[in-house]
C-alpha cells in the first residue's frame, strides 16, 4: 500500500504570496490532518478533515485554510505569507477507528523569504 | 487547556534502557500515542495505549495511568540507530491527536 503523498516537498516563497500544498492519503482513509512542524514550538495542529468537511481546527489564523476533495486528497493553503511561516508541514491520514494512528507523510518545506 | 510535557533532551549509553516520561493535560482523552521521528524524516508509530497498564512491542514498552496523566515509553537494549525525536501524543475527545514538543534522545556508544 501506497503512504501518504505530499507535494512540492520544497518550496521557496515570498512575503505576502500564498501557497498551497497538495496530500494523497493512504488509500481507503477518509480522514487527513495537517500539522506545522517548527523547533521552537514542535508539532502543531492546523486542522483535520474528514469525508470533505473540516471536523477539527487548531489555533491559527484565518490565513491558514484546507479543504478535502471527494477522493479524500487534501489541499492547504497559507495567504499573505509572513516569515514566521516558514515551516514543515505534514500532513496524516488514518483509518476510522478511535484507535488508528497517523500515518504521516514527508512533509513539504516551506521557507518564506 | 491542553498541556503536554515531555523532557527535552536525554543521553543515554547503547546497550542501556531509558525511560522517557510524558505528562498530559487534555480536554477529554481517547488514548495516548508515542511517535519516533528521525532527524529530517516524517513521524513513525511507535505504540497505543488507552486502558491503563503497559503495552509491549519487541524492545519498546509503553506504560500509561489515565488518573495521573501520565505515560511513558521505555526503550530497552538501545541501539544507536534509536537517536531520535520521541513524541508523546493525545488524541482529545474531539478526536484530535495534540503533541507534546518531543523528547531528543541521544544514544552513545
Amino acid at each position: 500500500k501506497a503512504g501518504v503523498t505530499q507535494t512540492p516537498r520544497y518550496l521557496i516563497k515570498t512575503r505576502g504570496q500564498q501557497v498551497t500544498l497538495s496530500c494523497s492519503p493512504i488509500s481507503g482513509h477518509r480522514s487527513v490532518s495537517w500539522y506545522q512542524q517548527t523547533p521552537g514550538q514542535g508539532l502543531q495542529f492546523l486542522f483535520e478533515y474528514f469525508s470533505e468537511t473540516q471536523r477539527n481546527k487548531g489555533n491559527f489564523p484565518g490565513r491558514f485554510s484546507g479543504r478535502q476533495f471527494s477522493n479524500s486528497r487534501s489541499e492547504m493553503n497559507v495567504s499573505t505569507l509572513e516569515l514566521g511561516d516558514s515551516a514543515l508541514y505534514l500532513c496524516a491520514s488514518r483509518g476510522t477507528q478511535v484507535n488508528s494512528p497517523l500515518h504521516f507523510g514527508n512533509g513539504t518545506r516551506l521557507t518564506v523569504t | 487547556g491542553q498541556n503536554i510535557d515531555q523532557p527535552t533532551e536525554m543521553t543515554a549509553t547503547e546497550g542501556a534502557i531509558v525511560q522517557i516520561n510524558c505528562t498530559y493535560q487534555t480536554s477529554g482523552f481517547n488514548g495516548l500515542f508515542w511517535y519516533q521521528q528521525h532527524a529530517g524524516e516524517a513521524p513513525t508509530f511507535l505504540s497505543y495505549n488507552v486502558l491503563d497498564g503497559l503495552e509491549e512491542k519487541g524492545r519498546f514498552s509503553s506504560f500509561l495511568s489515565r488518573s495521573k496523566g501520565y505515560s511513558y515509553l521505555l526503550l530497552k537494549e538501545l541501539q544507536m540507530k534509536d537517536s531520535a525525536s520521541y513524541l508523546c501524543a493525545v488524541r482529545e475527545g474531539g478526536g484530535k491527536l495534540i503533541f507534546g514538543q518531543g523528547t531528543e534522545l541521544s544514544v552513545k556508544p
